[in-house]
């Protein structure tokens, strides 16, 4: 099984709704990262998690909250989100933050805020 | 700061053109260089380069480092419809995971 998964595969919100972003993998991968992508743009990336711990944080606002509940789960909690956060959402995983290994994304969560 | 930058940006071709994408980097603690293709949606892996010379081929398409130059390029043969898509470049270092390029937009005409 070499699948990321992610649900929902499009999600709309208003901006004082909240609600959860899952992504899941059975590649026994111990690193999963979140991406946010707009249109037209390259990935950036948002969160890393090592081993279930937060390892990188890139500067990302607290209304978006990641949670890893165990090596297989990595969850984004939205909250008061701006139109401005509507993009595609994606997961990845690799074996370990180490860089030597690739990463595999999941297919990606539209998000549009209104 | 880390800086991956691809050319061309957007390119069309016929079916059955060669094309050439480029990527040029500037990444502290540089590890790997990794290609995706992205369609619709999420990226979709293809090389993971380590080594400089040596060429890394899936059927029609190859792909090379150069670790002096700073550069690796993706190569397409026999180019088909399929193809188009964003090719995806990304450095991969020893502080962030990834840094992606913008990309380069290929559209295959028949």
């Amino acid at each position: 099984d070499t699948e990321v998964t992610q649900t929902p595969k499009h999600l709309v919100m208003g901006m004082t709704n909240k609600k959860s972003l899952k992504c899941e993998q059975h590649m026994g991968h111990r690193a999963m990262y979140w991406y946010k992508q707009k249109a037209k743009k390259p990935p950036e990336l948002m969160f890393v998690y090592s081993y279930e711990k937060l390892s990188i944080n890139e500067s990302v606002p607290s209304r978006f909250s990641p949670e890893c509940p165990n090596s297989s789960l990595l969850n984004l909690h939205l909250h008061a989100l701006q139109p401005e956060d509507s993009a595609l959402y994606l997961c990845a995983s690799s074996l370990s933050s180490d860089s030597t290994y690739e990463q595999y994304f999941g297919p990606g969560t539209r998000l549009t805020v209104t | 700061e880390d800086k991956v930058v691809q050319s061309p940006l957007s390119l069309v071709v016929h079916e059955g053109d060669t094309v050439t994408l480029n990527c040029s980097y500037e990444v502290t603690n540089f590890r790997s260089l990794l290609w995706y293709k992205q369609e619709k949606k999420a990226p979709t892996f293809l090389f993971m380069l380590t080594s400089s010379g040596i060429e890394k081929k899936s059927g029609r398409l190859s792909s090379i480092l150069d670790k002096k130059e700073l550069f690796s390029i993706l190569n397409i043969t026999a180019t088909q419809t399929g193809d188009s898509a964003v090719y995806l470049c990304a450095g991969l270092s020893g502080n962030t995971p990834l840094v992606f390029g913008k990309g380069t937009r290929l559209s295959v005409i028949a």
